[in-house]
């Protein structure tokens, strides 16, 4: 089974600064996805990518399939992007079939 | 609008009474999925299902029974609940299986046992 490292675990920004969340995973995949969980507890999917890189927004979010490594950016980052960001991956192997979770990013954006 | 709808959104009971959360979509997805989030757990897929009447267990099945007998609904039983069965729940839904489809979540069922 994956296993999906995050980090880091916490962060906390001023707003309009860069801000950077790495994803690891130990088994090769074709697709990852990036959710972001609301406070109210809401889980959106933000992006899903198999090779290169893909832009929403503010939000830009990168993969390397050979380095088993996807990174989530957010630019002039805002206090409404204050959430849990979670990477997940699928998993078909040894009968199952679903997403293994890495365990979250809470972000905290202050004005 | 298209959406994944749980019910309750929150629940406190006791031991042992028997509870079912609903979950059903509207957007004809034929895999469906249950999944509970727990403090530096993660979230941690419960059953899931890929089409009406097929189901099958994912990480974290014990304690739990699913059911799917139309497209659109999958429910999650738990018969006879237990205080670690307290957790944050969430249907998701997909078109098809595999990893080129999005996952749409529901709003989340909290559940407190006591």
């Amino acid at each position: 089974k994956n296993e999906v490292e995050q980090s880091p675990q916490n962060l906390t920004a001023q707003e309009g600064e860069f801000i950077t969340i790495n994803c690891s995973y130990s088994v090769g995949i074709s697709a990852l996805h990036w959710l972001q969980q609301h406070p109210g507890g809401g889980i959106v999917s933000l992006f899903m990518l198999s090779s290169g890189k893909k832009k929403h927004g503010r939000l830009i979010a990168t993969i390397n399939i050979q380095e088993k490594h996807s990174s989530l950016h957010i630019t002039a980052s805002h206090p409404r992007d204050s959430a849990v960001y979670i990477c997940a991956v699928y998993d078909n192997f040894g009968g199952a079939d679903g997403l293994t979770f890495g365990k979250g990013t809470h972000l905290i954006i202050q004005p | 609008e298209a959406q994944v709808t749980q019910n309750p959104r929150y629940l406190i009971t006791v031991t042992g009474k028997k509870l079912t959360v609903t979950c059903s979509q509207n957007m004809n997805h034929e895999y469906m999925s249950w999944y509970r989030q727990d403090p530096g757990l993660g979230l941690r897929q419960i059953y899931y299902s890929m089409n009406v009447e097929v189901t099958d267990k994912g990480d974290v099945p014990e304690g739990y029974k699913v059911s799917r007998k139309e497209k659109r609904n999958f429910p999650l039983i738990l018969e006879s609940p237990s205080p670690n069965q307290t957790s944050l729940y969430f249907c998701a839904s997909s078109l098809s299986t595999g990893s080129n489809q999005p996952q749409h979540f529901g709003d989340g069922t909290r559940l407190s046992i006591l």
